[in-house]
């Protein structure tokens, strides 16, 4: 079984440049999470989707990032335009109902620089 | 935003037991008790959770004081590939849900 991947894995940006990055979860999992964690910072929250639904998108930074899933599927995080301080690495991760308490996946992220 | 506390770093050598303390003195009734890793930059691995048992799976095992305010992640026998940042993380349901990462404990497996 596949799990959760992310492209691209690194992705290096000019100031004021557009960047999407993009997750696909495991097969079946409505919940998809996004985290980043910016340089000695910890990794912190951004949203959490419930199938093509935001259910929680209280950690998003600002109205630069935009997040979307369309159909329920794959999701997309873009940043524009993109400053300095977005440099960081970001996580996606997936999970079956946490109601049950059921674990989340996490893919190995996109390195994010800024410059 | 962190609910758990954990110390910051500790030593354990190649093939002893490394014990990871948490505490989570705020808990509430029902929410469970997650430990997830992180090796170099890599994403964060999930090791195991519970509720108010004790946990024991292929990578650890979980003890959960009866009081639920102290949990303790112990690695049976650890090895070098076991140095990492190790986190305890209480869930958090508001309305939708979310893991909140702390500091961690950075773990040293030395030879």
């Amino acid at each position: 079984e596949a799990g959760v991947t992310q492209f691209p894995s690194h992705s290096v940006i000019e100031k004021g440049q557009t960047v999407t990055l993009r997750c696909d979860p495991i097969s079946g999992h409505d919940n998809l999470y996004w985290y980043r964690r910016v340089m000695g910072k910890e990794i912190k929250f951004l949203l959490h989707f419930v199938k093509e639904s935001k259910q929680d998108e209280s950690g998003m930074p600002n109205n630069r990032f935009l997040a979307e899933r369309t159909g329920g599927t794959y999701s997309t995080l873009k940043v524009q335009p993109a400053e300095l301080e977005d440099s960081g690495v970001y996580f996606c991760a997936s999970s079956q109902d946490p109601s049950t308490g059921g674990e989340a996946f996490f893919g190995q992220g996109t390195r994010l620089t800024v410059v | 935003d962190a609910k758990t506390t954990q110390p910051p770093s500790m030593d354990c050598a190649e093939g002893r037991a490394a014990n990871l303390p948490c505490n989570h003195s705020t808990i509430s009734g029902n929410e469970y008790v997650y430990w997830y890793r992180q090796i170099h930059s890599q994403g964060p691995q999930y090791i195991i959770h519970g509720l108010k048992n004790n946990e024991t799976n292929e990578m650890a095992s979980l003890i959960i004081t009866e009081d639920r305010k102290s949990s303790t992640l112990i690695l049976p026998h650890a090895t070098l590939r076991d140095t990492a940042v190790y986190y305890c993380i209480v869930r958090v349901y508001t309305g939708g849900f979310k893991t909140i990462f702390g500091a961690g404990t950075r773990l040293f497996v030395k030879a």
